[in-house]
């Protein structure tokens, strides 16, 4: 079974700049997640979808950050204009909704530096 | 947002010895999550504890759940190199699927 996929894996770019990272979950997976995690900290949910529909964006910047998921399948996260503090590893995750043992199975994640 | 702290933060140990990381909440979880996180990977699903109360077992390493289902702990025993990792609790609310992380613990295992 493929896992989750991300790319690109690495992306470097100044501030202000813009910057796309894509998710392609698990195949079947209703729920796909995204999570900002900064050096040295847990992962921070940002946006929960399920199936193409949005179920929790309450920690989304949503002054810069924006996110897709068309036809409930793949994902995208923009930020549109990049901040210093952006510098994160970015996570995609997928699940399958089995409560309670949600398990959610993560994609190798993209590494967004910002100088 | 339910907050779990875990500690220690850091871990450096030698090959051998054990070690017990934990995790605590002031709130209750319906579930609570363990995951390892390799340099580079995402993390990766060690166990899911759901009953207060419960121990699992993994080979070297013993989860338990407390019995109010607000505290978790993760003991290795005998440590190897290949144990080295950031170690990440993560507790999911009786309200849906979503997971809040604590921080981490790294662990280092020098040979």
């Amino acid at each position: 079974e493929a896992g989750v996929a991300q790319s690109p894996r690495y992306k470097i770019i100044e501030k202000r700049q813009s910057v796309a990272f894509w998710c392609n979950p698990i195949s079947g997976h209703a729920t796909l997640y995204w999570y900002q995690q900064i050096l040295g900290q847990g992962p921070k949910l940002l946006i929960q979808f399920q199936n193409n529909g949005v179920v929790d964006d309450s920690q989304l910047p949503k002054d810069r950050f924006s996110a897709e998921r068309l036809k409930g399948v793949d994902s995208t996260l923009k930020i549109q204009p990049a901040k210093l503090e952006d510098s994160a590893v970015y996570l995609c995750a997928s699940s399958l909704d089995r409560l309670p043992s949600n398990e959610q199975f993560f994609g190798p994640g993209t590494r967004l530096t910002v100088l | 947002t339910q907050l779990l702290e875990q500690s220690p933060q850091f871990l450096s140990i030698q090959e051998g010895e054990n070690l017990t990381v934990y995790c605590n909440s002031s709130s209750v979880f319906s579930s609570l999550q363990w995951y390892r996180q390799e340099p580079g990977e995402g993390p990766v699903l060690l166990v899911t504890v759901v009953t207060g109360g419960e121990v699992k077992k993994l080979k070297r390493l013993t989860f338990q759940f407390g019995d109010a289902r607000k505290d978790s702990s993760l003991h290795i025993t005998a440590a190897q190199p290949g144990d080295t990792g950031l170690y990440l609790c993560a507790g999911a609310s009786n309200s849906g699927y979503a997971l809040n992380f604590g921080k981490g613990t790294s662990l280092l295992v020098t040979p």
